[in-house]
């Protein structure tokens, strides 16, 4: 049972123009979520946040939002940058879990210069 | 600021045997989460300790164990090692066990189970 899904497994888009990676989820526990971009051969590396509390959390040029009542969320990356191409997983945490974190199969980014 | 080290980075095991992973956080990091990323299951959770405690645990079998040390620095141990075993085995670290806090991840060990 994939809690978190991230339905498009990868996404081409021109340098300059908008990313958007989308992730929808099913358990309704979940009220603290995050955005990690990962390169071959390394370990994740955390983009942003979001709690269940808010719409929208900007940190320059990566914008997430959460739609709480359609369970999805999206990053926005604008603009994009041929060195943001990665693999992008979208992750969430339940309520009393502490750090145990479910995470999407990930959607592979690449930007075309 | 060091970052999260794990070690070995690669590993060849065959079936059967066992073997252990190490991990040292962040210094300062209290919380230690360990995550398995395979092509077919993604990345999923293992367990978490914190000030030497296990906190919450994935659903792996009992050969998955590891434990926390004084210092912080973990380990992880997998028995009776299996095919399916193999795979990338990532440690984060974070100050506590807070919902906001960020968790660092290491760069993973590379199991590979013949």
């Amino acid at each position: 049972d994939q809690q978190v899904k991230q339905n498009s497994p990868s996404l081409s888009v021109q340098e300059g123009r908008i990313s958007i990676l989308n992730c929808d989820y099913t358990n309704s526990m979940f009220d603290y979520f995050l955005w990690y971009k990962k390169y071959p051969a390394e370990g994740p590396t955390f983009l942003i946040s979001i709690s269940s509390i808010k719409d929208k959390n900007e940190d320059g040029r990566f914008t997430v939002f959460l739609n709480k009542s359609a369970k999805h969320l999206s990053l926005h990356i604008v603009p994009s940058q041929p060195g943001d191409s990665a693999v992008y997983f979208c992750a969430a945490r339940r309520n009393n879990a502490g750090n145990m974190l479910t995470f999407g199969g990930g959607t592979r980014l690449m930007v075309k210069p | 600021k060091a970052g999260v080290t794990q070690t070995p980075r690669y590993l060849i095991k065959t079936r059967g045997q066992q073997v252990t992973l190490s991990c040292s956080p962040i210094s300062g990091h209290r919380s230690v989460s360990w995550y398995q990323q395979t092509p077919g299951q993604g990345l999923q959770f293992l367990f978490e300790y914190f000030s030497e405690t296990q906190r919450n645990k994935g659903n792996f079998p009992g050969r998955f164990s590891g434990r926390q040390f004084s210092n912080s620095r973990s380990e992880m141990n997998v028995s009776t090692l299996e095919l399916g075993d193999s795979a990338l085995y990532l440690c984060a670290s974070s100050p506590t066990s807070w919902p906001t806090d960020t968790q660092y991840f290491g760069p993973g060990t590379r199991l590979t189970v013949l």
